[in-house]
């Protein structure tokens, strides 16, 4: 069945520092693939998508490119700030009629000044 | 647009009590996502709906567990009785459309603790 793996946490990085969190996936189809981020005491936000293979999602310095032959959508920035302290949850939408999102685990960031 | 409306924030009850939580999603979406988040399991779909109707409630854990939406701008997970391991953050969340890269928006949750 469809579903998505995306890296254990906790992780742990100084301001300024280079983020990647893995995520890949499993699915039938073409599916359009998210990041969503959870920040304390919120509910889950868009953080940024792609709907078709080598599509790059952007926002707030956040990218992630859609890569089909690896299944893989991983989130990068370049430069972390204390503000980006979040849960970060990659998802799946295999795009069929009766839709729903497949969810990771959710990966726990935390950035040190 | 006030987003999805969800109440209470937090409720802590006792075991055995009757719980429910309540949803108002986006005016437009039509389609409605109760999801439970905790440490252990982290974020499970209970059920959702399309256009009112229930399609998948294969995430609802047991019996003690019911959800409904009589019309498209409200919607109810009820628990009866509660347990302790009930105790979770629970999200509805609603979208637009049924298919394709159509954004699910989230409430603030519901907190609750069952001692």
């Amino acid at each position: 069945g469809d579903s998505v793996t995306q890296m254990e946490g906790p992780v742990t990085l100084s301001e300024e520092a280079f983020l990647t969190i893995n995520c890949t996936y499993t699915a039938t189809g073409y599916p359009s693939l998210f990041w969503y981020v959870q920040y304390p005491g919120e509910g889950l936000q868009l953080l940024l998508k792609a709907t078709k293979a080598d599509d790059k999602g952007s926002n707030k310095g956040f990218e992630a490119t859609y890569r089909k032959e690896t299944t893989s959508f991983h989130l990068e920035k370049g430069s972390v700030q204390v503000s980006d302290s979040a849960v970060y949850f990659c998802a799946l939408d295999r795009g069929s009629t009766l839709g729903r999102l497949y969810f990771g685990r959710g990966t726990q960031l935390t950035v040190w000044p | 647009d006030a987003g999805v409306i969800q109440s209470p924030r937090h409720e802590v009850t006792e075991m055995g009590q009757e719980v429910t939580l309540r949803c108002k999603p986006i005016s437009g979406h039509n389609s409605l996502f109760w999801y439970r988040q905790t440490m252990m399991r982290g974020l499970e779909l209970l059920i959702y709906f399309n256009n009112n109707v229930p399609i998948d409630d294969s995430g609802m854990p047991e019996d003690r567990f019911s959800a409904k939406m009589p019309n498209a701008s409200f919607s109810t997970l009820k628990i009866q009785p509660s347990e302790p391991r009930d105790s979770a953050v629970y999200f509805c969340a609603s979208r637009k459309g049924t298919a394709g890269a159509n954004v699910l928006t989230f409430g603030a949750g519901s907190r609750l603790t069952v001692l």
